[in-house]
């Protein structure tokens, strides 16, 4: 079956403690990205990777990285978690066409709580 | 910078009523643009795509957008709405700039059917 897969699906940390979402997908899509979802401003989108060892800032990208070391795994990381990074996140995979995204496959979703 | 305006947060109508929902974006060159559905607890499912051509797409379940350039707008429409529509609806905008590929998110509308 076709998907995109994150762990955890739920997290609650502190302050300061580093922590790794993974996000996978067996499509051999090569866009990849990382959304996260506040109450009232939608989908922000934190980073985006076009391919392997290809990633760009995306309109959030400040408190994150990530890193694509292969074409099926984007992992988003945390290193110094802190409350405003509270949220439900996204991973979500599309294949480029001329350049452009097709569509995207959406991930089931990550909610973070940072105490 | 670009952006993606949906004006109504929450539109009410009563099932088999006709929908609309508005989205107009802001960028320099004409954007590719999606719409997304969100259920409750869920992924985003996406409804209907435009990158260029006809500048009326058909989705899945019965939705339609049409894209009017000199009104930077890509509105959805669906002629008679079914209870199982009500979710949260996202329009989105892509660019290709730079090498890069950034998508920017509408902050959605979240459509109630009443029966």
């Amino acid at each position: 079956e076709a998907q995109v897969t994150q762990n955890p699906r739920y997290l609650i940390t502190v302050t300061g403690k580093k922590l790794t979402v993974t996000c996978s997908q067996n499509m051999n899509h090569e866009y990849m990205s990382w959304y996260r979802q506040d109450p009232g401003l939608g989908l922000r989108q934190i980073y985006y990777s076009m391919n392997v060892e290809v990633t760009d800032k995306g309109d959030v990208p400040e408190g994150y990285k990530v890193s694509r070391k292969e074409k099926r795994n984007f992992p988003l990381i945390l290193e110094s978690p802190s409350p405003n990074q509270t949220s439900l996140y996204f991973c979500a995979s599309s294949y480029l066409a001329g350049g452009i995204q097709e569509t995207q496959y959406f991930g089931p979703g990550t909610r973070l709580l940072v105490l | 910078a670009q952006s993606v305006t949906q004006p109504d947060i929450h539109i009410t109508v009563s099932e088999g009523a006709s929908l609309e929902l508005r989205c107009n974006y802001s960028y320099g060159a004409t954007p590719y643009l999606f719409w997304y559905v969100q259920s409750p607890g869920q992924g985003l499912q996406l409804l209907l795509k435009y990158f260029s051509g006809d500048t009326l797409v058909q989705g899945i379940k019965g939705f339609e957008a049409e894209f009017k350039r000199s009104q930077s707008s890509f509105n959805l429409r669906k002629p008679s709405v079914h209870w199982s529509d009500a979710a949260e609806y996202f329009c989105a905008a892509g660019e290709v700039t730079g090498g890069g590929n950034k998508l920017t998110f509408g902050t959605g509308t979240q459509l109630k059917v009443e029966l």
